[in-house]
Order: structure tokens, then C-alpha cells, then sequence
């Protein structure tokens, strides 16, 4: 168990919908990066958040947002969703002090959406 | 992004082999980071390195830090079935913590 936390694990839904993703990080993780896995694909990194802001952004497109709370939860929302949406969606956090020696990534066991 | 280009894409072994694989990028990166991947499941982290020439061991996997800062390498000693799954390597160019991933070797073992 990597103590990050991912909601819900498996989600079905059809085309032009809108979804939310949930995850908690490991305690005392203040970064969270949400990464995408489609059929047999590698991890495609999507964004970043630090302590509450935006850090770092990836390949996401412009129908996802995400978001870090006070708690440091986040959300990843994915709107007018497309069949090609359908994948896995990791959530992993660190300590990302910035400092060399402390990045290490704890993954969640991810959120498999299907888009219909 | 940045590119990490790891191979062999995917291997064949038996059981009681030793493996190799690799990860090369095109840029200095000072961490590296190997997880490996169960059909399903999310990325468990094996191995961490920080420093250029790091060699540092988790039971029978051994991996590398290159000296370049340009590739890290991961051995697998005496391979059993349960090794099966996917290896990621993964690296960060700089400490703000954004890591690339590779594509993946998928190691499959033969009893």
C-alpha cells in the first residue's frame, strides 16, 4: 500500500460527459501529479500541483482541469469526454521539497475510466 | 517533453536468468527512479538514485545511475515468475520533481 488514495477505481460513462477524479495524497506529500495510461501505453504526465498551486504542466488537454485543495486533495475533472479519453489515471504524490534526494513518486492504484 | 527512450521493449527470459535493461535520455537528468507495473495496478517504486555513478540494490535488482546523467540501468539477478510485469524507468532533468517516464519492458519469465 503506497498511502495514495484514488477515487473511484473504475468508472464507466458515455461520450460528451463529465467526470471527476479524486485522490489523497501519501501523509505529509505536498506535491501531487496526475499521469495518464492508455491501453499499453506509457505514463503521459498531465499536471502537477504544489502545496495548492499548479507546479508543472504536461501533455493535458484543454477539456481537463485538475485542482489541489488545502487538505492537498485533488481533483482531476475531465469534460466533453471522447472515446479516446478512456484510460487509466494515475495519481501520485511526493515530498517534492525541490531539494535533490527527495523526489521519490508514490502512485496510486489508479482510476480506469471507460468512455462510451 | 522530454524523451526517455528504454530498452528492449520487451524480453523473454527463463526462469534463473539474470536481465538487463535501460533507460537513455537526451538530456541530464539528477534523479532516477524505477517502478515496476502489474496488469491493473498502479507503478511500484524499486529503486531510487540521486547521484551520477550511484549503484544501489533492493534484494535481487540492482540498479545504476549513469555517469553521463544521460541513462540509468536495471538488473534483475536470478529471475523468477513472479518478476513478470512491466519495468518504467523514470527521471527528473532538475529537483522541481517533474518526472518523465520511459516506455516501458515488458519482461515476461519462463518457468
Amino acid at each position: 500500500d503506497s498511502g495514495v488514495t484514488q477515487t473511484p477505481k473504475h468508472l464507466i460513462t458515455a461520450t460528451g460527459q463529465r467526470v471527476t477524479l479524486r485522490c489523497s495524497p501519501r501523509s505529509g506529500d505536498l506535491s501531487v501529479y496526475w499521469y495518464q495510461q492508455s491501453l499499453d501505453q506509457g505514463l503521459q504526465f498531465l499536471i502537477q500541483y504544489y502545496n495548492g498551486e499548479e507546479r508543472a504542466k504536461g501533455n493535458i488537454l484543454e477539456r481537463f482541469s485538475a485542482q489541489q485543495f488545502p487538505d492537498l486533495h485533488s481533483e482531476l475533472n475531465l469534460s466533453s469526454l471522447e472515446l479516446g479519453d478512456s484510460a487509466l489515471y494515475f495519481c501520485a504524490s511526493s515530498v517534492a521539497t525541490g531539494r535533490a534526494g527527495t523526489g521519490e513518486l508514490f502512485f496510486g492504484e489508479g482510476s480506469r475510466l471507460t468512455v462510451l | 517533453g522530454q524523451q526517455l527512450n528504454q530498452s528492449p521493449q520487451s524480453m523473454f527470459i527463463q526462469e534463473g536468468e539474470d536481465v538487463s535493461m535501460n533507460c537513455t535520455s537526451s538530456s541530464i537528468f539528477n534523479t532516477w527512479l524505477w517502478y515496476k507495473q502489474d496488469p491493473g495496478e498502479g507503478p511500484v517504486l524499486l529503486i531510487a538514485l540521486y547521484k551520477a555513478g550511484e549503484l544501489t540494490s533492493n534484494g535481487r535488482l540492482t540498479a545504476q545511475f549513469g555517469i553521463t546523467r544521460k541513462d540509468s540501468f536495471l538488473n534483475i539477478s536470478a529471475s523468477i515468475p513472479s518478476d513478470v510485469g512491466i519495468y518504467f524507468c523514470a527521471g527528473d532533468p532538475n529537483t522541481g520533481n517533474q518526472f518523465y517516464f520511459g516506455t516501458g519492458t515488458s519482461l515476461t519469465v519462463i518457468p
